[in-house]
This record gives structure tokens, sequence and C-alpha cells, in this order.
């Protein structure tokens, strides 16, 4: 079974400050997709990393893939209450025969305070 | 483009009853995908289609879940008979793109409560 590890968890901070969401697995990706859900609504794509070592920018947001493809980042610079979410990593692995089939990290929910 | 379209977005329903949920995907989309969210199990993809063929049900969790495809633009998740595990959000998402690397646009959901 293949398994995406995201921590943490939870997360809780105060507007303005830095934080880093991390999103590991034992095996290697052919892609990562990071996700933003908020309540009662289906998760948003946020970017899709290929290439080991890819770094992504949206705006406050930094997405990092591994150089060995099997972990990635997302840090967040002056989180603001906006930000609040429910954050999810999602892997295609390679070599896998099922084509178009993601597997999801089990999230993090963080909430800035303002 | 009105995005992926589910119904209902609410059901509650009492155990032993069938329950069908709907999806509309986007137009030209050939992939639709099914996800059960709960919070202790996160996001689990149930079935996927390419082409309105199913390619993959192995996150299925047993025979009283079934779905169909009958065309481009419709597809059904159906459970029968429903039991209070049961109860979850279920997405359906839709994408294009080679073997399925399109980004996949999920609908609002349907939040299913079985009594």
């Amino acid at each position: 079974t293949q398994l995406l590890e995201q921590s943490p968890q939870f997360l809780s901070i105060q507007e303005g400050e830095n934080l880093t969401v991390y999103c590991n697995s034992s095996s290697v990706f052919s892609s990562l997709q990071w996700y933003r859900q908020e309540p009662g609504e289906g998760p948003v794509l946020l970017v899709t990393v290929v290439t080991g070592g890819e770094v992504k920018k949206l705006k406050r947001l930094t997405f990092q893939f591994g150089d060995a493809r099997k972990d990635s980042s997302l840090h967040i610079t002056a989180a603001q209450p906006g930000d609040t979410g429910l954050y999810l990593c999602a892997g295609k692995y390679a070599g896998g025969t099922s084509y178009g089939k993601l597997t999801f990290g089990q999230g993090t929910i963080l909430t800035v305070h303002p | 483009d009105a995005g992926v379209i589910q119904s209902p977005r609410h059901e509650v329903t009492e155990m032993g009853q069938e329950v069908t949920l709907r999806c509309k995907p986007i137009s030209g989309h050939d992939y639709l995908f099914w996800y059960r969210q709960t919070m202790m199990r996160g996001l689990e993809l149930l079935i996927y289609f390419n082409n309105n063929v199913p390619i993959d049900d192995s996150g299925m969790p047993e025979d009283r879940f079934s779905a169909k495809m009958p065309n481009a633009s419709f597809s059904t998740l159906k459970i029968q008979p429903s039991e209070p595990r049961d109860s979850a959000v279920y997405f359906c998402a839709s994408s294009s793109g080679l073997a399925g690397l399109g980004t996949q646009y999920f609908g609002p959901g349907t939040r299913l409560l079985v009594l």
C-alpha cells in the first residue's frame, strides 16, 4: 500500500507568521499536486510539480519538490486569515499502472487568526 | 463553464435505503473520478472512468457500492443498502489530458448522512 504522510495534521497560527506543511512517501512520485479545500466545497488545485528539485511560487506560497521526488513542502509567508483551510497533497506514483489515479495525504487543517 | 455539478448537495436517509448520487462532469473532460471524504480516512478514491469505461474500482468498499457512466456527461454512484458507516462527503471530479495528468476539477460534493 502506497502512503502519503502529511504533517502537521493541525496548524493554528497568528496572522503574519510563516508556516511549512510537509508531504512524504517512501515511494517515488511521477508528479505531485497541492490542493486547498474550504468548508463545504471541493478541493481546488494550487500547483503541480513534476521535476525533482522543482520550486514553484504562487504569491506568498512556495512549493518545493524533493530531489528524489519522494517528498514535497508547502511554505506560506506572512499568513493571512484568508489562507485558512484544508491543504492536501496528492501524488501520482511512478510506475503505476492506473493512469490518472491520485493518492491523497490526510491533509493539514490551517487556521490563521487575525 | 458551470464546473462539475453534483446532486443532491445533501442527503439524509435511513439505514437500508438505496442512495443514488449524481455527477455531471465538465464538458470535454474524458476522466471522471468518485471520491469519499471522512475525518478518519481523509479523501479516498473509490473509482474512476476514462471515456465512460471504469478503469480502476479497487477503492470501492464493497458490493453495496456501484458506479456507472452511461455517457460522457453523466455518472452515478449508488449505495444499496446504505449503512451508517457510509456517512461521508462524496466528491466527483473530472479532468482531461494525457494519462489523466490534467488538473482534477472537483464538484461541491454530496454530504450523505445515513441514520
